[in-house]
This record gives structure tokens, C-alpha cells and sequence, in this order.
């Protein structure tokens, strides 16, 4: 079945410097990656999806970026906040018949911005 | 907007006991989902249900049940609840289509004293 690992499982950055947490799946096949950050407490919420067909995706700071041969995607942050201070989630959806909507998550990134 | 509620915030309940978390979404999602999140091991899927009266088993499913029997609530059962079930519990749903995201409730941190 679809593995995905996640890294680096800590990051700290200073604040307007840029973030990059990086994750690889195993299953081909997998064809949407969405990206959630759970702040403290708080419940994981989508900030940014991507689907095979596209390579790369941006919304204002955020972008994800896909390669499907090296079977990896990133998250990107740039000029960070310290709002951003969150834990994230990768996830892959592998292609299984009559189970669309199934994902599978890495181990997370706790990301800290200091002002 | 997606609602998922989770019945409780904090649960404490002891050993042996059999427990009941209950996930109630509002948006008419075919696919529901419990997760378990312990620092360092991520989202692991205990069970999900693409259906109602289905469901399937996920990573790790040991010690626990679940049943659906209307589309729009999904229940996790500790059938004899265990010190090591001590958790952050998290319930999601998500349309059967592909490309769709899961949408997550605020979690229930159950301990297990």
C-alpha cells in the first residue's frame, strides 16, 4: 500500500526567511496531495492541494511543487510569519477502486517562526 | 462551509470500560474517517466507512470498532478500553470522488486512566 514519508519532522526559521518541508510516496498511482495545518489545539485544516496533472500550484505564500518521476512534493513558505507556527501534514490519495477520498499522511512537520 | 462535530472535547475513562466517540457531519459526505495522532506518528486511519453500514479497516484497527449507521454519523468503539488507547482522536469525511480533501472535527483527547 501507499507510503508516505515526511521531512524534516522540526523546522525552525526566523521570521521573512522561507520554509521548505519535503515529502515522498511510494504508490505511482497516488494522484492528490493535499497539504494541513494543525495549529495548536486545533483541528487539521487544508491550506493547499495538488493534483497529478500539475506540476506546481501557489496560493499568495504557499506553494506546492510535484514531481511525479521522483514520486516527491513540497511545501514551500515564503516570507514567513509567525502564524505560520503550526505542525503540517502531507498526504497522498492512492487510486483505489470504489475508495476515492482515501489519504494517507506523513508523520508531520512542526514548523516554528521566530519573531 | 463543511461542519464535523465531535460529541466531546476531553474524555477520561478507565480501564475496561467501553467507549463511545461519536462524529456527526453535516455535508452529506458518502466517506467518514477516524484517525489516531500521537506526537511523531502523524494521521494513522483506524477505520473509515465509504458507505453506510460499511466499513474498512485501516492501519491499525486492534482494539477498536466502529459502526455507521446513518450517512451522517460515524462512531469509534473501544470495546474494553486500554491504558494504551490514550489519545488524540480525530474524526474526518470527505466526498467519494477523487481529489477530494477530508475535512476534520476538533478531536477528542481520550484518557485512559
Amino acid at each position: 500500500g501507499e507510503n508516505v514519508e515526511q521531512h524534516p519532522s522540526t523546522l525552525s526559521v526566523q521570521e521573512g526567511d522561507s520554509a521548505v518541508i519535503k515529502c515522498t510516496y511510494s504508490d505511482s498511482a497516488s494522484n492528490y496531495f493535499p497539504w494541513y495545518k494543525q495549529e495548536l489545539g486545533k483541528r487539521p485544516q487544508l491550506i493547499i492541494d495538488i493534483r497529478s496533472n500539475v506540476g506546481e500550484k501557489k496560493d499568495q505564500r504557499i506553494a506546492v511543487t510535484l514531481n511525479k518521476t521522483a514520486k516527491h512534493f513540497s511545501l514551500h513558505i515564503t516570507e514567513t510569519q509567525p502564524e505560520d507556527s503550526a505542525v503540517y501534514f502531507c498526504a497522498a490519495s492512492p487510486l483505489i477502486y470504489n475508495q476515492g477520498g482515501k489519504l494517507i499522511f506523513g508523520q508531520g512537520t512542526e514548523l516554528s517562526v521566530k519573531p | 462551509d463543511v461542519k464535523v462535530t465531535q460529541s466531546s472535547r476531553y474524555l477520561v475513562k478507565r480501564t475496561g470500560e467501553k467507549v463511545f466517540l461519536e462524529c456527526v457531519q453535516d455535508m452529506d459526505h458518502e466517506n467518514m474517517f477516524w484517525y489516531r495522532q500521537d506526537p511523531g506518528l502523524g494521521l494513522r486511519l483506524i477505520y473509515f466507512s465509504y458507505d453506510v453500514k460499511m466499513k474498512e479497516k485501516g492501519d491499525i484497527p486492534e482494539g477498536y470498532s466502529v459502526s455507521r449507521e446513518k450517512k451522517e454519523r460515524f462512531s469509534l468503539i473501544l470495546e474494553s478500553a486500554s491504558t494504551n488507547q490514550t489519545s488524540m482522536y480525530l474524526c474526518a469525511s470527505s466526498l467519494e470522488t477523487d481529489y477530494q480533501p477530508q475535512h476534520f472535527g476538533d478531536g477528542t483527547r481520550l484518557s485512559i486512566l
